[in-house]
Formats: C-alpha cells, structure tokens, sequence
C-alpha cells in the first residue's frame, strides 16, 4: 500500500496560485494519483487523476515527476470558496482492484483569505 | 439530478442501539460505496455494491457493521449494537464505473453514539 504523504495545512490569498505537493515513494507501477476536495459537511469531490507527466482540467493541474514519488496539485488563481481539505491518493485508478485501500488519510487543510 | 441522497443527517442514539443509515444513489449508477470518516483514521472505505451484489466487504470493522442493498436505488448501513467508538461521518457514495472519475458523494451521515 503506497502511503502518502502531505501538509497539514497551507494559507494563501484570493488570486494566488496555490501548489500542494503529496509524497509517495512507494507508489507502484500501476498506480494512479487521484486528489480529492472536502469541503466542511460536504462529501469528498474528485478532482483530478494522473499517471505521469501534466494532467490538466478546467480545476487544477497536476504534475509528476518521471520517478512519480511525489506529485503536485496546483490550484490557479484561488478564491475563498476554495477553502477546503484536499486529499492525495495513490492506487489503482478501478475502485474495484483498489478495494479496501481506498483510503484518505489528514489531507492538506487550505484556507484562502481575502 | 438530485446526487447521492443519505438520511438521517445526523443521529445521536445510546451505546447498545441499533442505528441504519440509508442512501440512495445517483440513478444508473452501478456502483454504490459506504465510507467511515474520522479525525483518527482519515476516510476508509467500507464496503462497495457492484449492480446491487457486495463485491468487497474486507473494510467493515466487525461484525457489529452490516450492509445491504435490495435494489439499484436504495442501500443501507447497519450497526447493531452501536458502541461509542462508531461516532463518525458515514458517507455513500455511488459511480457510473469502475473509475473514481465517476464517483459522487452523498453528504454524509453524522453519527454519535453516547
């Protein structure tokens, strides 16, 4: 099971872009890196998934490196109701073959102030 | 559409009582999960329903934690008897495929048990 690794919480402002980097040095060859949003009384919503390389959507972008040991979600131009918990996970990208592995661990708390 | 739908919201019973939680998932949505949220342990999942059949249980705690789904719009959650340390947030969600691209939250049961 690839543990991950991340802040506890990050502060920025309205406008900025925000970087939030997940470490996972035991990722294995078939795993995908998936970030999820929480907000406060709110179910997780996924956000964006990669293998390797850049991933972008209309949300964030992703990037990982070619030893995929870490990655990094980046969140342009944030606003305050991107304030939320953000969550990195490592695993199969079939909930199916990832099973009871499926788990969140503390995520990165962001608060985004005016 | 009206997303994942989880009742009750919030639910304070005693130690000993039997407590079920529902949820009804997104309409033609094959895959239905179960989650358990804590400061402790992050979010894990429970268990998941594959067209109305539990595929992998292998996340439930014990046997106090049962799961069922009768049909493609209803499941539900059941813990009997409930003890203290099953205070969390119970989440369901549901996916159109194996994909966690697809996965959709419901917003969560709140739990405490006294």
């Amino acid at each position: 099971l690839a543990k991950t690794t991340q802040p506890i919480s990050m502060d920025s402002y309205e406008g900025q872009e925000v970087n939030i980097t997940c470490s996972h040095n035991n990722i294995a060859t078939n795993d995908y890196i998936t970030w999820y949003q929480q907000f406060p009384s709110q179910g997780p919503r996924f956000i964006i998934q990669g293998y390797k390389t850049k991933v972008t959507n209309e949300v964030a972008s992703l990037f990982i490196p070619a030893d995929r040991k870490s990655s990094t979600l980046s969140l342009p131009r944030v606003s305050l109701s991107d304030t939320a918990v953000y969550y990195c996970l490592v695993g199969d990208a079939s909930i199916k073959a990832a099973g009871n592995k499926l788990t969140f661990g503390g995520g990165t708390r962001v608060l985004v102030k005016p | 559409d009206a997303g994942v739908i989880q009742s009750p919201r919030h639910e304070v019973t005693e130690m000993g009582q039997e407590v079920t939680l529902r949820c009804k998932p997104i309409s033609g949505h094959d895959y239905l999960f179960w989650y358990r949220q804590t400061m402790m342990r992050g979010l894990e999942l429970l268990i998941y329903f594959n067209n109305n059949v539990p595929i992998d249980d292998s996340g439930m705690p014990e046997d106090r934690f049962s799961a069922k789904m009768p049909n493609a719009s209803f499941s539900t959650l059941k813990i009997q008897p409930s003890e203290p340390r099953d205070s969390a947030v119970y989440f369901c969600a549901s996916s159109l495929a194996d994909n966690q691209e697809t996965q959709y939250f419901g917003p969560g049961t709140r739990l405490l048990v006294l």
